[in-house]
Order: structure tokens, then sequence, then C-alpha cells
């Protein structure tokens, strides 16, 4: 299958600084990604969906001011958590479809721990 | 709403056997349907994908059934290795949206 890389793999930050994750699709043309969150021993959580070049479609109660979502090109998408918090610690995953409607493959999620 | 149920939660079951995994789903209109396994602490991997025409798909030891129909699907894993501990997630595509909804995932234990 193709290949999601996300970036960094684990990361341990301040309570009120800001952390930015990315995601890239490293052997084909990402159109779409989507962005979750997992809490332990639960499914994961859409965030938001982004298409290249548009303004990412957040979900119900996903703070757009707090999580800032960028797909400027067609094999990278960030997700930048702002003034993070303790409860923000969590895990976090992307995925990446050439269309949207096509298999949309995962990244490897990234640990974020907020002290 | 859309919705997708999986079942059992969790399961524990010997190495070598067989064990079934459901999910029901309401989403509507249908895209696809996918089943996921999770390590923990790692991004769900892909094992199968099915589209409304399609009744069973099998790689390896995973053999995922669709009935669209009663919007039921299964995937079966036969002869459970150790290796096969995992969460099994059950993914149904929206096809207005495509957005996906996923199931809370069944926790699978196999035991020696």
């Amino acid at each position: 299958g193709a290949v999601v890389s996300q970036h960094p793999s684990w990361v341990i930050c301040k309570s009120g600084t800001s952390v930015k994750i990315e995601c890239r699709s490293l052997d084909f043309q990402a159109t779409t990604m989507f962005w979750y969150r997992q809490f332990p021993k639960q499914s994961l959580m859409l965030m938001a969906t982004s298409n290249e070049g548009s303004k990412a479609t957040y979900e119900q109660g996903v703070e757009k001011d707090k999580f800032l979502i960028n797909h400027a090109s067609l094999t990278l998408s960030t997700l930048t958590v702002t003034s993070a918090h303790p409860e923000d610690s969590s895990f976090y995953i992307c995925s990446a479809s050439a269309d949207g409607n096509t298999e949309a493959f995962f990244g490897q999620g990234t640990r974020l721990t907020v002290v | 709403k859309n919705q997708v149920e999986q079942s059992p939660q969790s399961l524990i079951i010997l190495e070598g056997k067989n064990c079934t995994l459901q999910c029901n789903y309401t989403v509507s209109p249908f895209s696809n349907l996918r089943w996921y396994k999770q390590d923990t602490g790692r991004g769900p991997v892909s094992l199968t994908i099915m589209t409304f025409s399609e009744n069973t798909k099998s790689n390896g030891r995973y053999t995922a059934t669709l009935d669209a129909d009663t919007k039921q699907s299964s995937l079966h894993i036969t002869a459970s290795q150790l290796s096969d501990s995992a969460s099994y997630i059950c993914v149904v595509s929206d096809g207005g949206s495509y957005i996906p909804t996923f199931g809370r995932g069944t926790s699978l234990i196999v035991h020696p």
C-alpha cells in the first residue's frame, strides 16, 4: 500500500506552547487528508477533513482556532496545536487519500504529551 | 446519523483458533467498508476494502464479508497467531461526503 509518514512520532511540550505535526504522502498525491485524535482504548475521532488548497472542514466541537490545519500541497498537511493544554495530550493520526473516495492510508501517529 | 457498531468489544482466544468479528452500520449512502488492524500506539493498517458489489474479500488469514442489504460485515481470522493481538476497526465511508465513520473497534487478545 501507499506510504504516509507522520512526524514527529512523539512530542512533549509545555503548556501554552504550540506544536506542529506533519503528515506526508510519500508516493502518491493526496487530494484529501483527514486528521484524527484517539484517547486510550477509544476509537479514532475525526477532527477535520482537509482538501488541498482549501480551508479544512472541522467536525462539530473541534476548535478551528486551536487546531490549525494547513494542506498547501498534494503531499503535505500540517496540524498545529496552539496554546497546548494538558487535556490536549492524545494520540493524533492523519490519513491521506488520493481523491477522498479511494482508500485512505494512515500515518503512524503522533503521541502528544503536554506538561 | 451515520453509525458503525462493532461486536464483541473485546475477545480472548487461544493461538491457532479461528474467530469472527462483526460490524453493523447505518451509513447511507454507502461508498465502501474497510477493516483495519491497529497495534497499540501505532496507526491503523488496512486489511481489506470492500465496495457495494463485493461479498467476500480475503487477505491471507483474514477474510471479510459484506452484506449490503442487511448492512453487516464480518472479519474472520483463521489460525490465529500471537501477532494478531490488536484492535480491529471497521470503517464505513459515506457515498455522498466520503467522510469515514469509525467503529469503536474490537480488541483481540491471542494467548499462547
